[in-house]
C-alpha cells in the first residue's frame, strides 16, 4: 500500500525568505500524481501544485515549486519569498494509478504547519 | 456556486443519534469524494462517486456509515448510531473527471462533535 510522510509537524519562516517542506512516499507504481495543498485556519484546501510522476521537470507557480526525486520517492515544496499569508497546514497528497474498481486512491500526508514570522 | 458547498458548518449530536452531512459539489463535477480528517491529521478517504455510481466505498469506517449521490449531484453523507470517535471534520471534494490529474476542490467541511 501507499504511504505518504510529511516529517516535519510544524515549520516557520521569516517573511520574504525561503523555506522547504518536506514529503517523501513510498509506492511500486510507476504513474501516479503528487500535490501539494494548502489548508488556511478556514479549513478549505486549496491546490497549491502538481506533480506528474512521469515527468522529470519540476513544477512551478509563481513562488512555489517543487523538487520531485522519484528515484527517491521524495517530493518537497519550496516556498520563495514567503509572504504572511502563506501560513497554513501544508499537506502532500498522492493520487495512485487507475484501481481494480475504476478509481483512483488519494492518500495524505499528516500535514506540516508553516508559520510566517512578520 | 463558484465552490464546493457543505452542511451544516457544524454539527453537535448526542451519542447514539443519526446525522446526515450534506455536499453540493461544483456544477458538472463527475467525481465526489468523501473524507475524515481527525484533529491534527490529514484527510482520510472514506468513498467515492462517479456521477450517482458508488465506484469506491472502501475507506468507509464501518457499516454505521452510508454515502449515497442519487442524481449524481448533490451527496449525502449519513452516520448511524454515532459514537465519539465520528467526532471529527468531514471534507467533501469534486473534481471535473479523474484523468491528467485533474485537482480536487474541496468544501470547507463539517465539523462533527458527540457528546
Amino acid at each position: 500500500a501507499q504511504t505518504v510522510t510529511q516529517s516535519q509537524p510544524e515549520m516557520s519562516v521569516q517573511e520574504a525568505e525561503t523555506v522547504t517542506l518536506s514529503c517523501t512516499y513510498d509506492t511500486s507504481e510507476s504513474d501516479y500524481y503528487l500535490f501539494w495543498y494548502k489548508q488556511p485556519p478556514s479549513r478549505q484546501m486549496i491546490l497549491v501544485i502538481r506533480q506528474e510522476a512521469y515527468k522529470q521537470q519540476n513544477a512551478t507557480e509563481n513562488r512555489f515549486s517543487v523538487n520531485f526525486q522519484k528515484a527517491a520517492k521524495s517530493f518537497s515544496l519550496k516556498i520563495s519569498d514567503s509572504q504572511l499569508g502563506d501560513a497554513a497546514m501544508y499537506f502532500c497528497a498522492y493520487r495512485s494509478d487507475l484501481t481494480t474498481s475504476g478509481t483512483y486512491k488519494y492518500i495524505f500526508g499528516t500535514g506540516t504547519r508553516l508559520k510566517v514570522l512578520a | 456556486g463558484a465552490g464546493v458547498s457543505q452542511s451544516p458548518r457544524y454539527k453537535v449530536a448526542k451519542r447514539g443519534q443519526d446525522v446526515a452531512l450534506r455536499c453540493d459539489p461544483i456544477s458538472g463535477h463527475v467525481s465526489l469524494f468523501w473524507y475524515q480528517q481527525a484533529l491534527g491529521q490529514g484527510p482520510e478517504f472514506l468513498t467515492y462517486f462517479q456521477n450517482e455510481a458508488q465506484l469506491d466505498k472502501s475507506g468507509l469506517p464501518s457499516d454505521r456509515f452510508f454515502a449515497e449521490r442519487p442524481e449524481g449531484s448533490v451527496s449525502t453523507l449519513k452516520i448511524q448510531r454515532t459514537q465519539q470517535e465520528d467526532s471529527a471534520v468531514y471534507l467533501c471534494a469534486s473534481s471535473s473527471g479523474q484523468g491528467a490529474g485533474q485537482p480536487q476542490h474541496f468544501g470547507d467541511g463539517t465539523r462533527l462533535s458527540i457528546l
